[in-house]
């Protein structure tokens, strides 16, 4: 079946520590991705995504992701976090021929002032 | 406003009770698509519309769930004979267009405890 998994839960980090969050999927074609952030309190919004080309992707607030196609995997990266990206994390790919985004489990990040 | 609206915020509701749950997508939007988000798990879908047509409900749980969006804009999610395992945070989410380039833009959710 399609799945996506983030393998991490919980992050706990120091601010400007560095920030790396797992994100793999199981399917074979053509995908998009993104990663999604839900703040405190807040909806989800839309960090970053892949359609086609480069496949390093910047988002907004300092945030990238690679896409590694032959491992299946859509990594969120950060160098140096801040307090204010406390939130959780959801990765979602959408698979060709679906209308729908598939979601991961999320991951809850602290980030300790 | 210029996002996705969604009510009640909350809705609480004894077992076997109905419920509604409203969602306005940002205007013009052509397609709106529903998720159920229980407690620790990611958003799972429920449901897809393209403007008026519902193309794909292969998420709805069981046939006590029923969306509608009879004007293209719109949209209704109907739990009949709620029971416990129903209780979810449910969020619909609108997207310009059809194709799987537009990101999907959601509204803060409903959230629904089934007592």
């Amino acid at each position: 079946a399609q799945s996506v998994s983030q393998h991490n839960h919980h992050v706990i980090l120091s601010e400007a520590a560095s920030l790396e969050l797992g994100c793999n999927y199981s399917y074979g074609g053509t995908v998009n991705l993104f990663w999604y952030v839900q703040y405190p309190g807040q909806h989800l919004q839309l960090l970053l995504k892949y359609f086609s080309g480069d496949p390093l992707v910047k988002g907004i607030k300092g945030f990238e992701a690679e896409f590694i196609k032959s491992k299946f995997s859509f990594n969120l990266r950060k160098p140096s976090v801040q307090w204010s990206d406390t939130a959780e994390y959801f990765c979602a790919v959408w698979m060709d021929s679906s209308y729908k985004l598939i979601f991961g489990s999320g991951t809850r990040l602290l980030v300790r002032p | 406003g210029a996002g996705v609206s969604q009510s009640p915020r909350y809705k609480v509701a004894k077992r076997g009770q109905d419920v509604a749950l409203r969602c306005d997508p940002i205007s013009g939007h052509v397609s709106l698509f529903w998720y159920q988000q229980a407690l620790g798990q990611g958003p799972e879908f429920l449901t897809y519309f393209q403007n008026e047509a519902q193309l794909d409900k292969s998420g709805l749980p069981s046939d006590r769930f029923f969306a509608e969006r009879p004007e293209g804009s719109v949209s209704t999610l109907k739990i009949q004979r709620t029971q416990q395992e129903d209780s979810a945070v449910y969020l619909c989410a609108s997207s310009q267009r059809e194709d799987s380039n537009q990101p999907q833009h959601f509204g803060d959710g409903t959230r629904l405890s089934i007592l």
